[in-house]
């Protein structure tokens, strides 16, 4: 069935950077954009950004622009969010998503999240 | 604080029915962009409950509906059940900010 398939958790010390990945399976990679949606321990939903897989163009939420970078390898079917500077605010769940219908950011398809914490 | 605004909690009874809001701004709610809700249990991911301003994805009972007028928008449950315990959130596009932007959250709690 169509899934998003994330990489398991990570422990950072601030200032390091995260890479985390989100493969595609049941569909094909480059047929959907794919989102990033953070939410920290106790908090709501935020939007980190969104990559086009065809062609790898990005656009990320101004508050993260600096210190995001989001890329794809269309072989592997796998989409990558690496978060630099790492800071203790950065600590939350990482979702990958995408909406498979016609309103493209009504995400009814979502990863099944990556822990991160960022302790020193 | 979220771009868009929504009660910090709400409760009801079984079987009533219950309401969350949802205010945006004309560069987001107020805009054409579609407004989109979502379910979460803790420990899970989302859940798409409605898109489009008022449309279920299949599967969604019928006791979830949503609606927008300017910039705001709501989301009803009726006949609560003790399931739908959860937190909600509003989501739509924001032309000033070029991106997704979601409310805070309310949680739902059946009495």
């Amino acid at each position: 069935q169509v899934q998003l398939v994330q990489s398991g958790a990570e422990v950072k010390k601030p200032g390091a950077s995260v890479k985390v990945s989100c493969r595609a399976s049941g569909f094909t990679l480059t047929d959907h954009f794919i989102h990033w949606v953070r939410q920290a321990p106790g908090q709501g939903l935020q939007w980190m950004g969104i990559i086009n897989p065809t062609g790898g163009s990005t656009n990320y939420a101004q508050r993260l622009q600096g210190r995001l970078a989001m890329t794809r390898d269309t072989s592997t079917s796998t989409v990558y969010m690496e978060l630099s500077s790492l800071r203790s605010e950065d600590t939350a769940v990482y979702y990958c998503a995408f909406g498979s219908g016609i309103f493209r950011d009504a995400f009814d398809i979502w990863g099944q999240g990556t822990m991160v914490t960022v302790s020193s | 604080q979220s771009v868009l605004t929504q009660p910090p909690s709400v409760s009801g009874a079984p079987g009533q029915r219950v309401t969350i809001s949802c205010t945006g701004s004309f560069s987001n709610v107020g805009a054409a962009y579609g407004v989109h809700w979502y379910q979460q249990v803790p420990g899970t991911a989302p859940k798409l409950l409605v898109y489009g301003d008022n449309h279920r994805p299949s599967g969604v009972p019928d006791r979830f509906s949503a609606s927008k007028s300017g910039t705001s928008a709501s989301l009803a449950i009726t006949g609560l059940q003790a399931e739908d315990e959860a937190t909600y959130y509003c989501q739509s596009h924001d032309s000033s900010l070029s991106g997704s932007v979601f409310g805070g959250g309310t949680k739902l709690t059946v009495l």
